[in-house]
């Protein structure tokens, strides 16, 4: 079965400051993989996502993300956050019958 | 683009009472939607996947004749919790799946109080 794991429940950083978001995966074959930011209350709103291809993935707000098969990982990065990236952020793997497997998540803390 | 709605989005019942949630596709068709269910400060769990007109295919642990999901139609999908206890409140999120761009779309997920 597969299985996501995010490091980091919790991570600090100043505002204007670079981010790293760590994800480590388990799946058997060639992972479909997707970062999402819920903010308090709120939906799930999709970051990026990896299918194949470039292992450089843009997403929206700034985001990019890594696919390193041999590290099993997918970090999320951003070189400078803003006050309202402050979030949850969720690192999740497609399985076998479409449905995700979400990491725990990182809470994201931003400071002046 | 994409819009999932649900409905609604927050609920208060007594315990042993039902409560339906309804997940709609907007403006996009979704043979397969998902029924996820997030405890306060926690990740999201899959509870089930349902595939229009056929029966929901229920993740390991999930009570299928407690959570009854419908999937009648290509736009909506229902979460039913069948005699709710307290143990039941959480935040139920569904998604629906693109076929086109092989992406859920989340709804914005509805929160549920049993007392």
């Amino acid at each position: 079965a597969q299985s996501v794991t995010q490091p980091d429940i919790h991570i600090t950083v100043s505002e204007g400051a670079s981010l790293e978001l760590r994800c480590n995966y388990s799946y058997g074959a060639t992972p479909y993989l997707f970062w999402y930011v819920q903010s308090p209350g709120q939906g799930l709103q999709l970051l990026l996502k990896y299918f194949s291809g470039d292992t450089l993935v843009q997403g929206i707000k700034g985001f990019e993300a890594e696919f390193k098969r041999s590290q099993s990982s997918f970090n999320l990065r951003k070189p400078s956050v803003h006050w309202s990236d402050a979030a949850e952020y969720f690192c999740a793997v497609r399985g076998g019958a479409d449905g995700l497997t979400f990491g725990k998540g990182t809470h994201l803390i931003i400071q002046p | 683009g994409a819009v999932v709605s649900q409905h609604p989005s927050w609920v208060i019942c007594k315990s042993g009472t039902s409560v339906k949630i309804e997940c709609r596709s907007l403006d996009f068709q979704a043979t397969t939607m998902f029924w996820y269910r997030q405890f306060p400060k926690q990740s999201l769990m899959l509870m089930a996947t349902s595939n229009e007109g056929s029966k929901a295919t229920y993740e390991q642990g999930v009570e299928k004749d407690k959570f009854l999901i419908n999937h009648a139609s290509l736009t909506l999908s229902t979460l039913t919790v069948t005699s709710a206890h307290p143990e039941d409140s959480s935040f139920y999120i569904c998604s629906a799946l693109s076929r086109e761009s092989y992406e859920q779309y989340f709804g914005p997920g509805t929160r549920l109080t049993v007392t």
